[in-house]
């Protein structure tokens, strides 16, 4: 069964410094991923999805990650963290597009003014 | 367009009573899932619908919870008997054979 790690539960960032969260993937196969993004009492936006192609892919608000499956990777990347991008990030895999989500434990991510 | 609608947005039980979560998927939708969110387990599938039909429960939630779609633009979960574990929010979203689009979620709190 396909399953996701998101080894960082929390990350600190400075207002303007770069950021990447990680995320790992186990699947056979090809698999479709995504990168959510949830504010306080809200629920999960869609930042970016990678479907087979370009590696490199690019999301809402200047995020962007990059699938690896050398390294069963697809960390998420930001040139410049902004403060209201304190919130939680989640990582997931679907083994077929439309298909039900595996999702990550989260990654909390706070910024610093 | 609308996006994926829950009602309601709280709701605070009496361990053993009965409630009823409501979702409207996106117009045109025709994939449904029902996910419940806690700080210890995450995020886990409840449910999924495509095209009306239950094509997925999660095996461990089968004997209290009930998650039904009759019609493509109306799904209800209903959790019979509530416990206090089934304290969480309870999300809803929606695909056209791509990306999920996710409700705000309903926080359930049994006391």
């Amino acid at each position: 069964a396909q399953s996701v790690t998101q080894p960082d539960a929390r990350v600190t960032v400075s207002e303007g410094a770069s950021l990447q969260l990680r995320c790992k993937y186990s699947y056979f196969g090809t698999p479709y991923l995504f990168w959510y993004v949830q504010y306080p009492r809200q629920g999960l936006q869609l930042l970016l999805k990678y479907y087979p192609g370009d590696p490199v892919v690019q999301g809402v608000n200047g995020f962007e990650a990059e699938f690896s499956k050398s390294n069963s990777s697809f960390h998420l990347r930001k040139a410049s963290v902004h403060w209201s991008d304190w919130a939680v990030y989640f990582c997931a895999v679907s083994l077929l597009m439309g298909y039900k989500l595996t999702f990550g434990t989260g990654t909390s991510l706070l910024v610093d003014p | 367009d609308a996006g994926v609608t829950q009602t309601p947005r709280h709701e605070v039980a009496e361990k053993g009573q009965t409630i009823i979560l409501k979702c409207e998927p996106v117009s045109g939708h025709n994939d449904l899932f029902w996910y419940r969110q806690t700080k210890i387990q995450g995020l886990e599938l409840l449910s999924y619908f495509r095209s009306k039909s239950l094509m997925e429960d999660g095996g461990a939630f089968k004997d209290r919870f009930k998650a039904e779609m009759l019609n493509s633009s109306f799904s209800t979960l209903k959790i019979q008997p509530t416990e206090p574990k089934d304290s969480a929010v309870y999300l809803c979203a929606s695909s056209l054979k791509r990306e999920q689009y996710f409700g705000p979620g309903t926080r359930l709190t049994v006391l």
